[in-house]
């Protein structure tokens, strides 16, 4: 079957740095996103990667690796407001995304 | 990124009614829209994916005579649930994509629909 694991919760500091990590067993791979939600809210894309290595964006950055079957997304200058739960996605052969349980991340003063 | 909205935001029923739920894509043409339901402290879940002009798929275990899916248009699809009961309150999200024309295939999200049954 296919499966994408996640930590449940994480508890970082504000101004600290905290990696989530995902790892994912899927029929087939064509991309592996993260999106981030706030309680009572629809995901917000974050972002994509599709080759190996790192992408940074600002704050957040995210690292594949496809022969581990491994990601994660790493969250610099930690601020309240990244309190949310942060959701593994990777689209399968058929094109269609298979959503990990997601991440709660608590940041605490 | 493209908009996606939703109507209504949230909606309060009683068990046995049907309820409507639209979803538009603001700013671009979506050729597929994905239907979500996601239960409290839950993960998202796929209930249908629905091409413009042709019928929905729906995932394993998803009724599709109880879930009415409509999407008629590129701008346009709706998710209609009947006779709803308790059991279907859950906040469900749809998606769009433009598939093939964007590098990555992104899925704007809607803001998604609160439904509770009563």
């Amino acid at each position: 079957g296919q499966n994408i694991d996640q930590p449940t919760e994480m508890t970082a500091t504000e101004g600290a740095i905290v990696q989530i990590n995902c790892t994912y067993q899927t029929s087939g791979f064509n991309g592996l996103f993260w999106y981030q939600q706030h309680a009572g809210e629809a995901p917000t894309f974050l972002s994509y990667n599709v080759l190996d290595g790192l992408e940074e964006k600002g704050r957040f950055s995210s690292f594949l690796s496809r022969s581990k079957g491994y990601s994660y997304l790493l969250l610099k200058e930690l601020q309240m407001k990244d309190s949310a739960s942060y959701l593994c996605a990777v689209r399968d052969s058929n094109y269609q995304l298979i959503w990990g349980a997601g991440t709660k991340l608590i940041i605490k003063p | 990124g493209a908009v996606v909205s939703q109507h209504p935001s949230w909606v309060i029923c009683k068990s046995g009614t049907s309820v409507k739920i639209e979803c538009r894509s603001l700013d671009f043409q979506a050729t597929t829209m994905f239907w979500y339901r996601q239960f409290p402290k839950q993960s998202l879940m796929l209930m249908a994916t629905s091409n413009e002009g042709s019928k929905a798929t729906y995932e394993q275990g998803v009724e599709k005579d109880k879930f009415l899916i409509n999407h008629a248009s590129l701008t346009l699809s709706t998710l209609t649930v009947t006779s709803a009961h308790p059991e279907d309150s859950s906040f469900y999200i749809c998606s769009a994509a433009n598939l093939g024309t964007s590098g990555y295939n992104e899925q704007f999200f809607g803001p998604g629909t609160r439904l509770t049954v009563l």
